[in-house]
């Protein structure tokens, strides 16, 4: 079993809608938890970083961590066609010196 | 601009040949890290250093090997030992191994062996 699952889609939605993108994870240990979107054929970047449980927003994304059902989402609000994207959850613990990353999910917003 | 470049794009290797994929850094960042990304897969991570002269391996080092003369280097190179080396190659930078969780990526460098 993974560390880390991802259902990796693709996921299609139309431009406007909500979308939920999830991770579960099995190391109980995981502290800090990481969003980050890749484009085709490019690097990933950073969109959000949370530490423990709660929620963090930044503009039309939110990310939840619910430690106790080691589970992570990341919603994107008034989805756009630009949002079509790769997004790869990554998560470590305390003294860790690697990130655990999960396989992607595919997202496709269709105007 | 600050930023992180890796070259080449793209790099075609026959078998039984060694190659070094370049990895350069302007954001005085202490830690680096190169990633494997296969498809359906997840970023696995090969090497990583924190300091100059000082690196350790990552899940997948076999067949690889790193060096890190300068802060602002990283080469990797992909030895004729790696058993399936065709892949999407990242390197990436923090400012520290404290700062682990803001790594920044460069462009990818993407190796076919024929």
């Amino acid at each position: 079993q993974k560390e880390v699952e991802q259902d990796p889609g693709p996921l299609s939605v139309p431009e406007g809608a909500i979308v939920s993108l999830n991770c579960t994870y099995s190391n109980s240990a995981f502290q800090y938890f990481m969003w980050y979107r890749q484009y085709s054929r490019k690097g990933p970047e950073l969109l959000m970083y949370t530490y423990s449980s709660g929620n963090k927003e930044d503009g039309r994304f939110t990310a939840q961590v619910d430690k106790s059902s080691k589970y992570i989402s990341l919603f994107i609000r008034d989805s756009q066609p630009s949002d079509s994207a790769t997004y790869l959850c990554a998560m470590t613990e305390t003294g860790r010196r690697a990130l655990t990353f999960g396989s992607g999910t595919r997202l496709q917003v269709q105007p | 601009d600050g930023g992180i470049t890796q070259s080449p794009k793209y790099l075609f290797r026959k078998e039984g040949q060694n190659v070094t994929l370049s990895c350069e850094q302007n954001l005085n960042h202490d830690a680096m890290y190169w990633y494997r990304q296969d498809p359906g897969q997840g970023l696995r991570l090969i090497y990583y250093s924190q300091i100059v002269n000082d690196f350790q391996k990552g899940d997948i080092a076999e067949g690889y090997s790193v060096s890190r003369e300068k802060k602002e280097s990283f080469p990797l190179t992909v030895t004729s030992a790696q058993k399936n080396p065709t892949a999407f190659y990242l390197c990436a930078s923090s400012i520290g191994t404290s700062g682990i969780y803001e790594q920044f990526f460069g462009p990818g460098t993407r190796l076919t062996v024929l």
